[in-house]
């Protein structure tokens, strides 16, 4: 089966940074989405990483390292608006497997 | 340009009853996909296609149906609903087949059978 861990829950304060963590077990691996999704709303696009290492757009980066099946998504800078779930993803099998989302919350 | 809808954007359905979750895009897409998402377990696959014509079984495939009879239009039926299936139902599409293209997800449905 496929394992997708993130911790369930975050707080941070307005202009802080805050790094949220995913850890997967999966039977095969083409690469790792990060998605937000707003309470309500649809899931949206975030970052896809594919080779190891850190890719920086904006105020959201994403890393990842192959070798230790370990991604991590950091917000800086944060915004009332970014409150919301962060949901990881790995391209299994040309399929995504999705853990169970973080939801930060961002407090003024 | 809409992008993705889905109809409707609730429903109550009666257990034993039947129900067509409708998805429909407007970007040309190839490939389209099915999920739900349930507190505490994340979204889950359901099933996909990868061009029309052609559909697969996800990860909880038991108890719905899909076809593919055009690019624009992905379908999912509950022939004979449980409670177990309410859910929020969101589809998607992207691009590519590969998985490796971001998925556009459309506002969801969120279905209570009682």
């Amino acid at each position: 089966g496929q394992n997708i861990d993130q911790p369930t829950e975050m707080t941070a304060t307005e202009g802080a940074i805050v790094q949220i963590n995913c850890t997967y077990q999966t039977s095969g691996f083409n690469g790792l989405f990060w998605y937000q999704q707003h309470a309500g709303e649809a899931p949206t696009f975030l970052s896809y990483n594919v080779l190891d290492g850190l890719e920086e757009k904006g105020r959201f980066s994403s890393f990842l390292s192959r070798s230790k099946g370990y991604s991590y998504l950091l917000l800086k800078e944060l915004q009332m608006k970014d409150s919301a779930s962060y949901l990881c993803a790995v391209n299994n099998d040309y399929k995504l497997s999705f853990g169970a989302g973080t939801t930060v919350t961002v407090r003024a | 340009t809409a992008g993705i809808t889905q109809a409707p954007t609730s429903q109550i359905l009666a257990a034993g009853r039947s129900m067509t979750l409708r998805c429909t895009q407007d970007m040309r897409h190839n490939a389209m996909y099915w999920y739900r998402q349930d507190l505490g377990l994340g979204l889950r696959l359901i099933h996909y296609s990868n061009t029309a014509g052609t559909t697969g079984k996800g990860e909880v495939p038991d108890g719905y149906s899909v076809s593919r009879a055009n690019t624009d239009d992905f379908p999912l039926t509950l022939a004979s609903a449980v409670p177990s299936q309410t859910s929020v139902y969101f589809c998607a599409s992207s691009v590519g087949t590969s998985g490796n293209h971001e998925q556009f997800f459309g506002p969801g449905t969120r279905l209570t059978v009682l």
